[in-house]
């Protein structure tokens, strides 16, 4: 079993609609990460969320640390929003490194 | 140079073949991180260096090897090229003495091993 599990690992809107990715992983962790990889390949950082909540536009990403859970929420989504989505953890004896999840290719359709 | 860049951009290599890939930053960040990305598995880390002198193992790093002589530069060598290297290879860095640690992305370099 993976540490970071992502789910679904596909998913398919139409424009406009609210969307919802999710994050559950096994660890104890310092901090958990959000990364959008675009068609091109590239890899930008979209959050990072040791607790609560972040806003940034149409993107939301919220955390459970109890739960060992993080959700990434896209309102008003948009062919834009196309891209793999994925989820990063902090481990807490790891120091700087990352472990990730398998990602979730998300297309928007106009 | 603007961020953090890797070079080539794509490569296609005989096996047992020696190859260098690299990667510089601008940023002087500390941390810098070299990650293998295979449909199916996610991105997965193969070395990494915390800090210019030091280096570290990552999760898959048989067949790999990296030097830290400066902060900018991070190479990562494949001593011996084989079939199953063929990957994506995407550098990283981070600033450890910042609040976020957010990790900057090279473009990758894509690899063929044949």
């Amino acid at each position: 079993k993976n540490e970071v599990e992502q789910s679904p690992q596909n998913l398919t809107a139409q424009e406009g609609e609210f969307i919802t990715i999710n994050c559950s992983y096994s660890v104890g962790i310092s901090a958990l990460h959000w990364l959008q990889q675009h068609p091109g390949g590239g890899i930008v950082s979209l959050f990072m969320l040791s607790s609560g909540k972040k806003k940034h536009g149409r993107l939301i990403a919220t955390i459970n640390i109890q739960e060992k859970h993080s959700s990434l929420h896209i309102t008003a989504s948009h062919p834009r929003d196309s891209a793999v989505y994925i989820c990063a953890v902090r481990e807490e004896t790891s120091g700087s490194r990352l472990t990730f999840g398998e990602g979730t290719q998300l297309t928007v359709n106009p | 140079i603007a961020g953090i860049t890797q070079a080539p951009t794509s490569q296609i290599l005989a096996a047992g073949r020696r190859m260098t890939l690299r990667c510089t930053q601008d940023m002087r960040h500390n941390a810098m991180y070299w990650y293998r990305q295979d449909l199916g598995l996610g991105l997965r880390l193969i070395h990494y260096s915390n800090t210019a002198g030091t280096t570290g193992k990552g999760e898959v790093p048989d067949g790999y090897s990296v030097s830290r002589a400066n902060t900018d530069d991070f190479p990562l060598t494949l001593a011996s090229a084989v079939p199953s290297q063929t990957s994506v290879y995407f550098c990283a860095s981070s600033d450890l003495t910042g609040k976020s640690n957010e990790q900057f992305f090279g473009p990758g370099t894509r690899l063929t091993v044949l």
